[in-house]
């Protein structure tokens, strides 16, 4: 679990701003992914990446979301123009090319717009 | 469209009793099932798994029982101890793709 580093752990941003949500995946992991937990509620799929590559973002919001993982660096998700209702907690993922292996999940980042 | 539900949101146990912990899927093409517990303020923590092949994975006090053909999987823990108290999700993958499909996870209480 401490292999899947997210930073930061807790971001403020007023209303209107970007945020930004980056995450390293464990050593040797290719496909990474984002959950979303809103307060009182389960983990929500967001969007799952390999490499350079978008696999499936059918739980990403149309719009002012989006997800980027290059071939250099951590994944970063990006949320622009934020508003209340995106404050929530933004779980990374990470597992490896192989199949029916568990996928290994980070600290969070904790998302607060005042 | 949720395809691993978990339909009870929350579970309270006597210290030393057995926790069973119920999940339902709905997609046929899962094939890998996993258990992961949480703790407020922290990541989910991988539990156990268990492969469609199998109908039963022991690891400790954890053992999850897979039903195919009611798409049912448990999560069973004995003896229960206060340390288990956390949220615990339910996650499917199929041989479609690498994406993990959650439930909303069980609030287990453990009460000493």
């Amino acid at each position: 679990n401490a292999g899947v580093m997210q930073n930061p752990r807790h971001l403020v941003r007023r209303r209107g701003q970007e945020a930004r949500l980056r995450c390293s995946p464990m050593k040797g992991h290719s496909h990474v992914y984002w959950y979303r937990q809103l307060p009182e509620e389960g983990l929500k799929f967001m969007v799952y990446l390999q490499k350079e590559n978008i696999i499936d973002e059918s739980g990403m919001p149309k719009e002012r979301f989006s997800a980027e993982f290059p071939k250099e660096g951590p994944s970063i998700l990006r949320i622009q123009q934020v508003v209340r209702g995106d404050s929530a907690a933004y779980f990374c993922a990470s597992s490896s090319i192989s199949r029916n292996t568990e996928a290994f999940f980070g600290q969070g980042t904790r998302l607060t717009v005042v | 469209d949720q395809q691993v539900k978990q339909n009870s949101p929350s579970l309270s146990v006597q210290e030393g009793r057995i926790s069973i912990l119920n999940c339902d899927y709905t997609n046929s093409m899962f094939d890998y099932f996993l258990w992961y517990k949480k703790y407020p303020a922290e990541g989910p923590t991988f539990l156990i798994s268990i492969s469609s092949i199998k109908d039963k994975n022991e690891d400790g006090r954890f053992t999850v029982f897979l039903n195919k053909s009611a798409k049912h999987l448990s999560l069973h823990i004995v003896p229960s101890q206060p340390g288990d108290s956390a949220v615990y999700f339910c996650a499917a993958s199929g041989n479609t793709g690498n994406q993990f499909y959650f439930g909303t996870g069980t609030s287990l209480t453990v009460i000493p």
